[in-house]
Parts: structure tokens; sequence; C-alpha cells
């Protein structure tokens, strides 16, 4: 149980062009969703909260513009990387929370490499 | 704030070797406390996790125990395997419910 899916796994695109990822929760429904970035031989970056019809929460740095979050339904959140440059090139990954009967816990989808040319 | 600290990597073993990798932290309040494992290429898996003080969360032969005199919680494998290679993180839940990650230790295991 708990699976959380990423789409695309991978994708490359163009300077100044605009990418949607997919983060759906399979089996469970997640209120909150949350977006990483990680970069190479490092740890994960939080970029966002995604909160089920609200606005999403920005980390402090990250460009609410730039990263475009939307949580339609309780097991879909999307990321747009908006006018994407190569120094957005990255492994985004997401997770959805989970509250448990004893713990709650975050799962995390396979990540997506973005590649911009 | 919240933090993880974990030894630093990386670390090099043989198939078979006892694995220790420490973990520490800092929060307020009774954290969650979690090991995530990715595997190159791929996302974080949840490999363990603990919820209070003296749990022990155990998976495919890892343990870790919830000390909170010593506010640790360290990462155990009696007989490594190569396919344990991977990253390894630290991780902690406290009342936000946002992940606050340790910096990740690389474990490569050789036959």
């Amino acid at each position: 149980g708990a699976v959380v899916s990423q789409h695309p796994s991978w994708v490359i695109c163009k300077s100044g062009t605009s990418v949607k990822i997919e983060c759906r929760s399979l089996d469970f429904q997640a209120t909150t969703m949350f977006w990483y970035r990680q970069f190479p031989k490092q740890s994960l970056m939080l970029m966002a909260t995604s909160n089920e019809g609200s606005k999403a929460t920005y980390e402090q740095g990250v460009e609410k513009d730039k990263f475009l979050i939307n949580h339609a339904s309780l097991t879909l959140s999307t990321l747009t990387v908006t006018s994407a440059h190569p120094e957005d090139s990255s492994f985004y990954i997401c997770s959805a929370f989970l509250r448990g009967t004893s713990t709650d816990t975050q799962y995390f989808g396979p990540g997506t490499r973005l590649t911009v040319l | 704030g919240d933090s993880v600290t974990q030894m630093e990597g990386p670390v090099t073993l043989s198939e078979e070797a006892f694995l220790t990798i420490n973990c520490t932290y800092t929060a307020t309040g009774y954290p969650s406390l979690f090991w995530y494992v990715q595997y190159p290429g791929e996302g974080l898996q949840l490999l363990l996790k603990a919820t209070k003080a003296d749990d022990k969360g155990s998976n495919k032969g890892f343990e870790a125990t919830y000390r909170k005199e010593t506010t640790s919680f360290h990462l155990e494998k009696g007989s490594v395997q190569v396919s344990d290679s991977a990253v390894y993180f630290c991780a902690l839940i406290a009342s936000n419910y946002k992940l606050t990650f340790g910096k990740g230790t690389l474990l490569t295991v050789n036959p």
C-alpha cells in the first residue's frame, strides 16, 4: 500500500517552454503533498507544500510564479515549471502525506528528471 | 529549529559485513523518526520508522531504535548485501508535518 506515482519519469525540453509534472497517490487520499528538488549527490530540498483545494505554501527562496502547483483532487498534485531554463534542470520528487493511527508518514514518488536544453 | 545529523559517507563495506549509520536529531516535542533509502536514479523508499521512545523499526534486516535519551536513531544491519548499495537518509517529522532530512549517506557494498 501507500504507492505514489509520478509522470513523466524523465523529460527533455527546450529553454523557454513549460513542463508539467504529475504526482498521484494511487491507493490513498492525500490532502497534503510535498514537492522536492534534488541536486546530484545532495539531500532533498523542500520546495513547497501542496494542499488540496487551497494555495500551495512555498519555502523561502522558491519562486511561486515559476513553479506553479495545483492540487485539484485528493489524489493528484501537479508542478508546472514555467519558462524553463537550464538551471531548472534537476530531479523533482513529490511525496504524499498519509495520516496514520500511530504515525504520520510521507510516501515518495519515483521522481522526474528534468533536463532543459 | 529541527535538524538531523547523520554520519557522512561514503561508506564502503564488503558483503556480509556489519553496518551502522549513525543519526542524531534535534527537535521540539516528540518527533517521529524515519530511515529512507534511495537507489540510483530512483525516488525515496520508506525503509523503517519509529514513533516513540524505545520503539524499534525494522525491515529487510535493517533495524533502528528510537533513543530519546541520546536523541539518536542509528541504522544497523547485521549482514549487508550488494543489493543494499544505495543512499540512506535519516529524517524526522515534528509538529508541522514536514520532513527534515539528514544529508544522506552513500553505502557501497562490494562482493
